[in-house]
């Protein structure tokens, strides 16, 4: 199975602060990589397909980027309502499997 | 489209677990959607367990493919799981959601972009 490691665990900062959480997967995904964002008591929400297109309805204030290994989740400038926990997930190979998430808290 | 899961909240050790999901605003018979589970508890995380396509091909997590069958009924608009010797590792939220193959111009890639709103499954006795 292919690992996804999600760095940090969790991370707190202020309004307005750039966010960078970054996930690792044990091997290549051929860019198929996808982030989703939680709220607390929700199903999680897809926010980013193939590496880097944002979906329909979500903020560009979220950007993704990387290629093999290496990708990044980027919040540009940290809203309230971006409080979640954010998970990683490729879809190249069976199994598909999910990074253990980052939570985002507000300070 | 939205998808509702449902099924028993509490399931006894060594028993089958069931859940259905129905799905409703869009048509079960597309070719480029797999219906799936996923599910979620603080041991494991998400874990991903299976899909099937409205053509019937399905494909299952090999760690859980020896318990589980996914099964879709198109009349009924629905598609169901069943996870079979249940234990307390099991306990978790149970997902329904709709795996998506996007267009070649964009990746050609898959995820899930429809969820349920998930069902907690407890097993105990």
């Amino acid at each position: 199975d292919i690992q996804m490691t999600q760095s940090p665990l969790s991370v707190s900062a202020s309004v307005g602060d750039r966010v960078t959480i970054t996930c690792r997967a044990s091997q290549g995904t051929r860019g198929w990589l996808a982030w989703y964002q939680q709220k607390p008591g929700k199903a999680p929400q897809l926010i980013i397909s193939y590496t880097s297109n944002l979906q329909d309805g979500v903020s560009s204030r979220f950007s993704g980027s990387g290629s093999g290994t290496d990708f990044t989740l980027t919040i540009s400038s940290l809203q309230p309502e971006d409080s979640a926990t954010y998970y990683c997930q490729q879809a190249n190979t069976f199994p598909l499997t999910f990074g253990g998430g980052t939570k985002v808290e507000i300070k | 489209v939205q998808l509702q899961e449902s099924g028993p909240g509490l399931v006894k050790p060594s028993q089958t677990l069931s859940l259905t999901c129905a799905v409703s605003g869009g048509s079960i018979n597309s070719g480029g959607y797999y219906w799936s589970w996923i599910r979620q508890n603080p041991r494991k995380g998400l874990e991903w367990i299976g899909y099937i396509h409205y053509t019937g091909s399905a494909y299952y997590n090999p760690s859980l493919q020896s318990r589980i069958t996914i099964s879709l009924d198109a009349s009924k608009r629905n598609f169901s799981l069943s996870l079979t010797s249940v234990t307390a590792a099991d306990t978790a939220m149970y997902y329904c959601a709709r795996e998506r193959e996007f267009p070649i111009a964009v990746g050609g890639t898959r995820a899930f972009d429809i969820w349920g709103q998930g069902a907690m499954v407890t097993v105990s006795s």
